[in-house]
């Protein structure tokens, strides 16, 4: 049973430029949140996405930041007209129920911003 | 949910016991505890939960006080695999699903 997967792993923008970042969550989870590492901090949750359905955007920024969980294919972190200051490892993580159910983190996608 | 306080940072020998402590006073009837850890360079991984039981898995052990005001992350022999930052997180049953991460403890195991 894979993991959570993400790509790229590694991803160099200029800026103003735009940002995909994928997840694949585990099989059989339909609950993916994301969630934002910026370097020597800790980590802060973004989004909480159920198929199609954006159950919790809190901790998203108002502007440039978007995020999806289509029927099929995988969720999509998507970051326009990138800064500097974007320049951070975004994590993805899945469950298969909500609550204090167990979430399963991928690799992570490390932003550079040039 | 609720605010948890832990060391900074902890340093253990290998093969020895180590136990990460965290403090969690207003800790509301409904909120299990989780610990995450992060090894470097990778994401987050499960570490362990409960709700007032200790518990045991294959990797630790999770010594609740009686009053659940704090708890204890037990990791029985550690390895050089270990050093990580150990993160304690509440999380309320039935409500949001977001981990609210804290500055956790970044374990140091030597040789």
């Amino acid at each position: 049973n894979a993991g959570v997967m993400q790509n790229p792993r590694h991803l160099v923008r200029r800026r103003g430029q735009e940002a995909r970042l994928r997840c694949s969550p585990m099989k059989g989870h339909s609950h993916v949140y994301w969630y934002r590492q910026l370097p020597e901090e800790g980590l802060k949750f973004m989004v909480y996405l159920q198929k199609e359905n954006i159950i919790d955007e809190s901790g998203m920024p108002k502007e440039r930041f978007s995020a999806e969980f289509p029927k099929e294919g995988p969720s999509i972190l998507r970051i326009q007209q990138v800064v500097r200051g974007d320049s951070a490892a975004y994590f993805c993580a899945s469950s298969t129920e909500a609550g204090t159910d167990t979430q399963y983190f991928g690799p992570g996608t490390r932003l550079t911003v040039l | 949910d609720a605010k948890t306080t832990q060391p900074n940072s902890m340093e253990s020998n290998e093969e020895e016991p180590v136990h990460l402590p965290c403090n969690h006073s207003t800790i509301s009837g409904t909120d299990y505890i989780h610990w995450y850890r992060q090894l470097p360079s990778q994401g987050p991984e499960y570490v362990i939960h409960g709700l007032t039981s200790n518990v045991n898995n294959r990797m630790a052990s999770l010594a609740i006080a009686e009053d659940r005001k704090s708890s204890t992350l037990i990791l029985h022999r550690a390895t050089l695999r270990d050093a990580a930052v150990y993160y304690c997180i509440l999380r309320d049953d039935g409500t949001a699903s977001k981990l609210t991460f804290g500055t956790g403890t970044r374990l140091q195991v030597t040789l």
